[in-house]
């Protein structure tokens, strides 16, 4: 049973504009998000988290957002740029459990 | 720079011959995990390593097994590969688990073709 879901597996978004990328999950006892971004042939790699006790967090053009009670997380990528094209994978923890959603490649028009 | 390491990045293996995957870490971190990943899917837990404690994931097949020699070197060993084995190969770690303590740093992966 997939304890995290990425359910939209494709978005394109023009240069500029804002990505935003969706993740729901359905045990209450995570208590730490993250989302990866993973280019074709590399590993991921850690680009932002948000404890369980926030529900927003913002580094630079990527900005979290938690909705405890709707189970759902939300990465927002503004302004989007070319080299933000990847797949992006958000994953969930809660004491030694540790899941990956399935992943949403990001496509960035110039 | 402190770094999580694969090696090597691309191995062919004839079906049923044994392989060993490598993994260092320059960050010292207590937990090393392996993942298994194939086209489209999310990464799936094989085990892990807090320290030198080996947890395997219930699922994980009997065909693959795992070495911790030491704090900075993590080995995957495949038994007897099968096609469906075919696959990327990541490596991560991570200072420990719970909260921030999840964070996990990943390798660039290997990819394993099964002929």
């Amino acid at each position: 049973d997939q304890q995290v879901k990425q359910n939209s597996p494709s978005l394109s978004v023009q240069e500029g504009r804002i990505s935003i990328l969706n993740c729901d999950y359905t045990n209450s006892m995570f208590d730490y998000f993250l989302w990866y971004k993973k280019y074709p042939a590399e590993g991921p790699t850690f680009l932002i988290s948000i404890s369980s006790i926030k529900d927003k967090n913002e580094d630079g053009r990527f900005t979290v957002f938690l909705n405890k009670s709707a189970k759902h997380l939300s990465l927002h990528i503004v302004p989007s740029q070319p080299g933000d094209s990847a797949v992006y994978f958000c994953a969930a923890s809660g004491g030694n459990q540790f899941y990956f959603g399935t992943g949403t490649s990001l496509t960035v028009i110039p | 720079d402190a770094m999580v390491i694969q090696n090597p990045r691309y191995q062919v293996t004839q079906f049923g011959k044994p392989v060993t995957l490598s993994c260092s870490q320059t960050l010292n971190h207590n937990v090393m995990y392996w993942y298994q990943q194939k086209s489209s899917q999310a990464p799936k837990l094989l085990f892990h390593y807090y320290d030198k404690d080996f947890n395997n994931e219930a699922d994980t097949p009997d065909n693959f097994q795992s070495r911790r020699p030491n704090t900075s070197f993590c080995f995957l060993d495949i038994r007897s590969p099968g096609l469906g084995d075919a696959a990327m190969y990541l490596c991560a770690t991570s200072r420990g688990s719970g909260g921030a303590y999840n964070e996990q740093f990943f390798g660039p992966g290997t990819r394993l073709t099964v002929l």
